[in-house]
């Protein structure tokens, strides 16, 4: 299985300051269409995940702006531009172009 | 807007059997790649099953080969997961979930225990 990898665990972001969570894949994620299907979650407390990322670098409806995605083969990053008090929670990494579909541990962001 | 109500989670023990189910509306169910994810505070997030829009490709991970089947009724648009010789480890909240996981229901939890 596709192993992936995220850092740091722990993410404490003072208010309004940028913030990036790193994601490792094990194997690249660039599919034989030339896709990478990497996606980005974030699980706030108490509720289900949320897509806000997918396919490397497209934001969902809804998403803001300020959330964005990038890398490529084995090495992905999501940013966030000024984090506000609605983005605490975890975030995760999920590949999707190998089977199984696997996860990142998952990133807890916190306010400082 | 779509929703995913699931249903069936419950206390079972060791060997047992439960199903669950996944009532889809306010997208094209019929045409749609659908999967069950599963979500432990230890194990984290794991995917377990998809099935793709007619129901005749199923792919499932190896820890539950053998034991789980998923199905779907596209007339009721409906998934199901039928869980068999459940174990500690498969003690998990469910989530139904659709094509590469844009949306999610709120889950069903699953207890295996004596």
């Amino acid at each position: 299985d596709v192993v992936m990898t995220q850092s740091p665990l722990s993410l404490p972001v003072t208010l309004g300051q940028p913030a990036s969570i790193s994601c490792r894949s094990s194997e690249s994620l660039v599919y034989s269409d030339g896709n990478t299907y990497l996606n980005w979650f974030q699980q706030r407390p108490g509720q289900s995940p949320r897509r806000l990322i997918y396919e490397l670098s497209n934001r969902e409806s809804g998403v803001p702006d300020r959330f964005s995605g990038s890398g490529s083969g084995t090495d992905f990053a999501l940013k966030i531009s000024r984090v506000e008090a609605e983005d605490v929670g975890v975030y995760f990494c999920m590949q999707a172009t190998h089977w199984p579909h696997t996860f990142g541990q998952g990133t807890k962001l916190e306010i400082k | 807007e779509v929703q995913l109500v699931e249903s069936g989670g419950g206390l079972v023990q060791p060997g047992g059997s439960l199903r669950l189910s996944c009532a889809a509306s306010g997208f094209s169910f019929s045409n749609s790649w659908m999967s069950w994810v599963r979500q432990t505070p230890g194990k984290g997030l794991e995917w377990v099953a998809n099935i793709n829009p007619d129901g005749s490709q199923k792919n499932f991970v190896d820890s539950v080969k053998g034991r789980f089947t998923i199905s779907r009724d596209n007339a009721r648009d409906s998934l199901y997961l039928q869980m068999n010789s459940l174990r500690a480890e498969d003690t998990a909240l469910y989530y139904c979930v659709v094509g590469r996981a844009s949306r999610w229901g709120q889950g069903t939890l699953v207890t295996v225990s004596s």
